[in-house]
């Protein structure tokens, strides 16, 4: 079965780091664009960063410089080290599967994890 | 960066009903949008893709259509477990990916 576990969330004060991860089954997570999406509470959806198949990475303008998205492929995990955190940033953090090489022009996100909680509070 | 926005917000329909959303994108998107269901407290979930493509296991009754700049989703009879927040998304030109601001079906 194909799945992705998310980790990591809690609770931290501005300014403050934090490392999530994304735990694969079922598939490489180095074969499909991996993604994370976050959702403020009771908002939308925000697309946050990705890392394409070479690990290649790209972020919202919102999180650049702050927050770095990595993978383990020896592990089949992803991570997502989030520095210099701000109270905007709480939200669920989900980590989704993207396209793969051949499918890179239809990028929509088939498999999603359940999400993680981050919240950003003194 | 493309906007996507989402019409009505909140959507009142009676089980049975057709429910009908819309998606405008700020400029063409050709068909490459995707529409995704949430629940409370759940992950999306991918329904449509292409526009018009239904996602493995979707039932027949969710269907979409447009192109360009004016998408369309249509539950055809809605059933109790269709209640949730709908969302599209572009995946025309990114990054960044971006979203409608969702639009919630809830029970009249």
């Amino acid at each position: 079965e194909v799945q992705l576990v998310e980790s990591g969330g809690g609770l931290v004060q501005p300014g403050g780091s934090l490392r999530l991860s994304c735990a694969a089954s079922g598939f490489t997570v180095n074969t499909n664009y991996m993604t994370w999406v976050r959702q403020a509470p009771g908002k939308g959806l925000e697309w946050v960063s990705v890392i394409y198949t070479g690990g290649t990475t790209y972020y919202a303008d919102s999180v650049k410089g702050r927050f770095t998205f990595s993978r383990d492929n020896s592990k089949n995990t992803l991570n997502l080290q989030m520095n210099s955190l701000r109270a905007e940033d709480t939200a669920v953090y989900y980590c989704a599967r993207g396209p793969t090489d051949e499918t890179w022009l239809f990028y929509y996100m088939d498999v999603w994890g359940k999400g993680t909680t981050v919240t950003v509070s003194s | 960066e493309i906007v996507m926005t989402q019409s009505p917000a909140t959507l009142s329909v009676s089980p049975g009903e057709r429910a009908t959303l819309s998606c405008r994108a700020s400029q063409s998107v050709s068909n490459n949008l995707a529409w995704y269901q949430q629940k409370p407290g759940q992950a999306p979930r991918l329904l449509i893709y292409a526009a018009s493509t239904r996602a493995t296991g979707i039932p027949a009754r969710f269907s979409g259509s447009g192109s360009g700049t004016e998408f369309t989703l249509t539950i055809s009879s809605l059933q109790s477990e269709d209640f949730a927040v709908y969302y599209c998304q572009q995946y025309k030109n990114w990054p960044p990916l971006t979203f409608g601001g969702g639009t919630k079906v809830e029970i009249k």
